[in-house]
C-alpha cells in the first residue's frame, strides 16, 4: 500500500503571495490532517477533514484553509505569507471510521517545506 | 489544557546501549499515545501506539510502556544502533471531540558507533 504522499516537497514564497498545499492520503483512509512544524513551536495541529467536511480547527488566523475532495486527497492554502509561516507542513492520515476515530493510527507524509522570504 | 513533554531533549549513547526515553502528559483522559520517530527534514513514520486500557506495546527492539494514571509512557530501545539516531517524538490523543494528536518537543537520540 502506497503511503502519504504530499507535493510539492519544497517551495520557495515571498510575502504577501499564497500557497496551496496537496495530501493524498493512503487509500481507503478518509480522514486527513494537517500540521505545521516549527522550531520554536513544534508540531501544532491546523485542521482535520473527513469526508469533505472540516471536523476540527486549531488555533490558526484565518489565512490558513483548507479543503477535502471525494477521493479523500486535500489541499491546505495559506494566503498573504508570512516569514513566519516557514515550517515544514505535514498531513496525515487515518482511517476515520465510526468507533475507530480516536483509537485508530495516524500516518504521516513526508511534508513540504515552505519558505517564506 | 494538555501538555506534553519529553526529558532529555537530547541523548547521546555509544552503540549496543540499551535506553529509555520519558514522555510525560499533563491530563490523564487520553483516548492513546503514539511514539513517532523522524529523521532529519523528513515526515514522521509511526513506531508504536498504545490504547488507553494498554500497558504496553512492542515492535522488534522497541517497547512503550503507558502509565495513564501518573500520565507517563516510555519508550525503551534495545541493543541501540547508529541506524537508531533521530528525534523521538510522542503524541498523545486527548479525550474529548478534538482528535487532534499534541506532540512533545521530542528527544534527539544520537547513536555513535
Amino acid at each position: 500500500k502506497a503511503g502519504v504522499t504530499q507535493t510539492p516537497r519544497y517551495l520557495i514564497k515571498t510575502r504577501g503571495q499564497q500557497v496551496t498545499l496537496s495530501c493524498s492520503p493512503i487509500s481507503g483512509h478518509r480522514s486527513v490532517s494537517w500540521y505545521q512544524q516549527t522550531p520554536g513551536q513544534g508540531l501544532q495541529f491546523l485542521f482535520e477533514y473527513f469526508s469533505e467536511t472540516q471536523r476540527n480547527k486549531g488555533n490558526f488566523p484565518g489565512r490558513f484553509s483548507g479543503r477535502q475532495f471525494s477521493n479523500s486527497r486535500s489541499e491546505m492554502n495559506v494566503s498573504t505569507l508570512e516569514l513566519g509561516d516557514s515550517a515544514l507542513y505535514l498531513c496525515a492520515s487515518s482511517s476515520g471510521l465510526a468507533g475507530a476515530r480516536f483509537t485508530d493510527t495516524q500516518y504521516f507524509g513526508p511534508g513540504t517545506r515552505l519558505t517564506v522570504l | 489544557k494538555q501538555e506534553v513533554t519529553q526529558i532529555p531533549a537530547a541523548l547521546s549513547v555509544p552503540e549496543g546501549e540499551n535506553l529509555v526515553l520519558n514522555c510525560s502528559f499533563t491530563d490523564s483522559a487520553i483516548y492513546n499515545l503514539q511514539w513517532f520517530r523522524q529523521d532529519p527534514g523528513k515526515g514522521l513514520t509511526s513506531l508504536l501506539l498504545i490504547q488507553s486500557s494498554q500497558r504496553e506495546q512492542t515492535s522488534g527492539r522497541l517497547n512503550a510502556s503507558l502509565d495513564k494514571s501518573s500520565g507517563r509512557s516510555t519508550l525503551y530501545i534495545a541493543a541501540s544502533q547508529p541506524g537508531d539516531s533521530a528525534t523521538y517524538l510522542c503524541a498523545v490523543r486527548s479525550s474529548g471531540n478534538t482528535g487532534k494528536l499534541i506532540f512533545g518537543q521530542g528527544t534527539t537520540l544520537q547513536v555513535k558507533p
